[in-house]
């Protein structure tokens, strides 16, 4: 079965370092989205892809995350400087279109711990 | 605005015992879609079910159901026998026509099944 994946599965970092997190959708997928999921609650956007473009972006910290898809495909994630309160899950997901029917399929997810 | 209320946020049962799952809903749209992914300790969210706004049939998949009620605007999940593996936590979201792709979340429900 056809699974979205994450590296690392964990990071730990001191604040003020940078960090990057890696994404491979499901193959075939045209919509890639990011979360960040708070210990206790549940996930939260930060940007959506369409192919290569950003559909959604407004609940992304700009000042010092940022978010690309090159070509379409894998995406990755950063985090520079990285703050104590930047320390939660991300959580990769893909769909196959960028409708509101279509059903968002997840990684495993990165863990950051900020020091 | 949408809303995903899940004012469970943890239950726990013994093994056997059948449990439901709460999730009240708020949006102004009429068409919109509905969903429930269980996240177990290893941090992945697995989809579970997807229901749409006009078809209120409640759904049986092996110990899990759905019942769907859009009169009191809830969507609650009932495990059925429950078992030690059924232990994770469990969300509820919602899709909705006029918000483009995005999902909202509940904040979960943490189940516990104790042997």
């Amino acid at each position: 079965e056809a699974e979205v994946a994450q590296s690392p599965r964990y990071k730990i970092t001191e604040k003020s370092q940078a960090v990057a997190f890696w994404c491979d959708p499901i193959s075939g997928h045209a919509t890639l989205y990011w979360y960040r999921q708070i210990l206790g609650q549940g996930p939260e956007l930060l940007v959506q892809f369409q192919d290569e473009s950003v559909v959604d972006d407004s609940q992304l910290p700009k000042d010092r995350f940022s978010a690309e898809r090159l070509k379409g495909v894998d995406s990755t994630l950063k985090i520079q400087p990285a703050e104590l309160g930047d320390s939660a899950m991300y959580l990769c997901a893909s769909s196959l279109g960028g409708a509101f029917t279509d059903t968002q399929y997840f990684g495993p997810g990165t863990r950051l711990t900020v020091l | 605005a949408q809303k995903v209320t899940q004012a469970q946020t943890e239950i726990s049962v013994v093994e056997k015992e059948d449990v439901t799952l709460d999730c009240v809903y708020e949006t102004r749209d009429t068409t919109y879609y509905l969903f429930w992914y269980k996240q177990p300790p290893s941090g992945e969210l697995v989809f579970l079910i997807r229901r749409n706004s006009f078809d209120e049939q409640n759904e049986i998949s092996g110990r899990y159901s759905w019942n769907f009620q859009k009169s009191t605007s809830s969507f609650n999940f009932t495990i059925t026998a429950s078992q030690v593996v059924d232990s994770a936590v469990y969300f509820c979201a919602l899709s909705e026509n006029n918000a483009g792709n995005m999902l909202t979340f509940g904040g979960g429900t943490r189940l516990m099944v104790k042997p």
